[in-house]
Formats: structure tokens, C-alpha cells, sequence
């Protein structure tokens, strides 16, 4: 089945330590994105990505770094520059722009806390 | 980036009472969509809205994408308890960024 994966489910990060998400889709959609979830809150951009090779900083982007070397794949580095990462991370896609406007769609989150 | 006014914050229900939520933007978008989120998942795609006017249903809920292109509504009729949830309004630009409402909690009393 087409979908957004999402890996690991839960994650637990010691201080001064970095750590990885990774996020990937079989849809073949160019655009991707990263967002954090605080409880109570809505979803905030941290990273996005309109095409392979090429990623844009969101709104809350410091203490965050990704990539975007392969079309299906954009993971998302957590660094210990980031003072507060315990919170639930989301990852989605769609088809990207120029290409008539498609929905997001979600992978089914990382949930990250503090050792 | 813009967060969309989104209301009511949260609501309790009876079961097999209608609900309606609205969201406000203060930016014209050419794409509304409504998800909703259960607890420790990702949102789940309700109702995709691309034109301004258009009134769409799924099942027992019905959205529409405002005639001003800066606001929609989701109506839930009927309501169950698996209608529990977080709903969320997103709003897509030109420039394919998405904005997001707070969420609205939603909760059913059997």
C-alpha cells in the first residue's frame, strides 16, 4: 500500500545527543515536510521540502537540520542545540507545486522525549 | 507562518447530536481540508475542499470552502463515539505551504 512511513514510533534522547527520524513515502510526491506538535497545540513547520535536493527552513527550524538526497526519503536530525525536542513529531507529503493543489498527507508520528 | 482561527477549542456532545466547527484565516487559500487526529497518530484526511462555494460531503460530515476563500466549516451530523477525536482545518497557498488550526477536541457521551 502507498503510504508515509514513519520510524521509530518512540525515541528517547539524552542530553547533548543528536538523533534522527526518519520519514518515508512510496506516493512519489516531490514535497515533503516536517512538523512538531506541542499537546494542546497545533502543527508547526520545521522544514520543508518542494523538491529533491532542495529543503527550506519552516518556522521553528533552530535546533533542526534535514536532508533531501532521495525523492522518497527526508529525515530529520534533532540536535542537542534544540533545549526543548520532547514533543510529537509529524511527517507528511504531497504531490508538490505546479501540480494542481493536492492535499498533505500524514505518516503516523515519532514521539520524542527526554531522558 | 499563520496560524488559522479555529472554533470551538473543544466540545462535548451527546451521541447522535450534530456538530459544526469553523475556521478563519485571514489569507485567501485555494485549497481547505479538514483531518482528524486520534491520540499518539497522525491526521487522517476527512474532506479536501478546492474551490470557493463548493460544499462537499463524506458519510455524515459535510464541509464547505467559503465563499470569501478565507474560511470554512465542518458540520458532523449524527454524532458516535468513534467521532472522538482532535479535528483540524488546514488551509493550502499558491505556493503549496499549508497552515493549520489549533485542532478542536471533540468529545461524545454515549
Amino acid at each position: 500500500d502507498g503510504g508515509i512511513t514513519q520510524s521509530p514510533k518512540y525515541l528517547f534522547r539524552k542530553e547533548g545527543q543528536n538523533v534522527t527520524l526518519s520519514c518515508e513515502q512510496n506516493l512519489n510526491h516531490d514535497a515533503m515536510y516536517w512538523y512538531r506538535q506541542d499537546p494542546g497545540q497545533g502543527l508547526r513547520l520545521i522544514y520543508y521540502s518542494q523538491i529533491v535536493n532542495d529543503f527550506q527552513k519552516g518556522d521553528i527550524a533552530e535546533g533542526y537540520s534535514v536532508s533531501r538526497e532521495k525523492k522518497e526519503s527526508f529525515p530529520l536530525t534533532v540536535t542537542s542545540a534544540q533545549k526543548n525536542p520532547t514533543a510529537f513529531y509529524l511527517c507528511a507529503s504531497n504531490v508538490g507545486p505546479g501540480q494542481g493543489a493536492q492535499p498533505q498527507h500524514f505518516g503516523d508520528g515519532t514521539r520524542l522525549s527526554i531522558l | 507562518g499563520q496560524q488559522l482561527n479555529q472554533s470551538p477549542q473543544s466540545m462535548f456532545i451527546q451521541e447522535g447530536e450534530d456538530v459544526s466547527m469553523n475556521c478563519t484565516s485571514s489569507s485567501i487559500f485555494n485549497t481547505w481540508l479538514w483531518y482528524k487526529q486520534d491520540p499518539g497518530e497522525g491526521p487522517v484526511l476527512l474532506i479536501a475542499l478546492y474551490k470557493a462555494g463548493e460544499l462537499t460531503s463524506n458519510g455524515r460530515l459535510t464541509a464547505q470552502f467559503g465563499i470569501t476563500r478565507k474560511d470554512s466549516f465542518l458540520n458532523i451530523s449524527a454524532s458516535i463515539p468513534s467521532d472522538v477525536g482532535i479535528y483540524f482545518c488546514a488551509g493550502r497557498d499558491t505556493g503549496n505551504q499549508f497552515y493549520f488550526g489549533t485542532g478542536t477536541s471533540l468529545t461524545v457521551i454515549p
